[in-house]
């Protein structure tokens, strides 16, 4: 089992937001990162620190954190984002690296 | 622009050690701030970490391998390796090296090379 916890699926429909989660204890500490994922294809980061999108990936793209919880916001999701969206920060022993289980997002 | 691209072998046999390398082009492997990883992904699964190197040549790696995984760099050729000894079934999966700079964020991914463990 993973110390970081994702919801396994989300929806939105076209054009609407969507929010997904991560909790962990060690997100009290420490800042998520975020990568998408579309099958057959490697991961992309989308979202890293406090709120920092690599270039070229589009603003509508946020990300936040409160508590043990982080979060990635899509503003306006486009069909284009449909994929598997995986968080990742270090353990609670601060030493190690660990994945959430992922999020595979639907745009309806 | 760092790019990153896998190889090694495909098909492992049960039992033997899995080898793979990481060649590192549009930068050096030896800059300071970097550190590069191993992740991999078994087919229908989630990503799991298996450790990095820093720079300076510490590593740390996934509890749950840790006795099994080497992983080193060869800065005369810019690319690091994964050697996974005693594989099963269970480590059949897309292997996939990244950069670490920022944020622990792995920044930069290479395409991914599938291993089957099989005989």
């Amino acid at each position: 089992s993973s110390e970081l916890t994702q919801d396994p699926a989300v929806s939105v429909a076209l054009g609407q937001t969507v929010r997904i989660t991560c909790q962990g204890d060690s997100l009290r500490t420490y800042y998520a990162s975020w990568y998408q994922q579309k099958p057959g294809q490697a991961p992309i980061l989308v979202i890293y620190g406090r709120n920092n999108r690599p270039s070229g990936i589009p603003d509508r793209f946020s990300g936040s954190s409160s508590g043990n919880t982080a979060s990635l916001t899509i503003t306006g999701a486009q069909a284009e984002d449909e994929a598997d969206y995986y968080c990742n920060s270090r353990d609670s022993s601060g030493n190690h690296l660990v994945f959430g289980g992922g999020t595979k997002l639907t745009v309806l | 622009q760092l790019q990153l691209q896998e190889s090694g072998s495909g098909l492992v046999k049960p039992s033997q050690t899995l080898s793979l390398t990481c060649a590192v082009s549009g930068g050096s492997i030896s800059s300071g701030g970097y550190s590069w990883s191993w992740i991999r992904q078994p087919p229908g699964k989630g990503l799991e970490w298996i450790g990095y190197i820093y720079h300076s040549g510490s590593t740390y790696y996934n509890p749950s391998l840790k006795s099994r995984v080497t992983i080193s760099v060869d800065r005369s050729k810019n690319q690091f390796s994964l050697k996974l000894s005693s594989v099963t079934a269970a480590d059949t999966a897309v292997y996939y090296c990244a950069s670490v700079r920022i944020n622990d964020a792995f920044d930069i991914w290479g395409q991914g090379t599938m291993v089957t463990v099989s005989s």
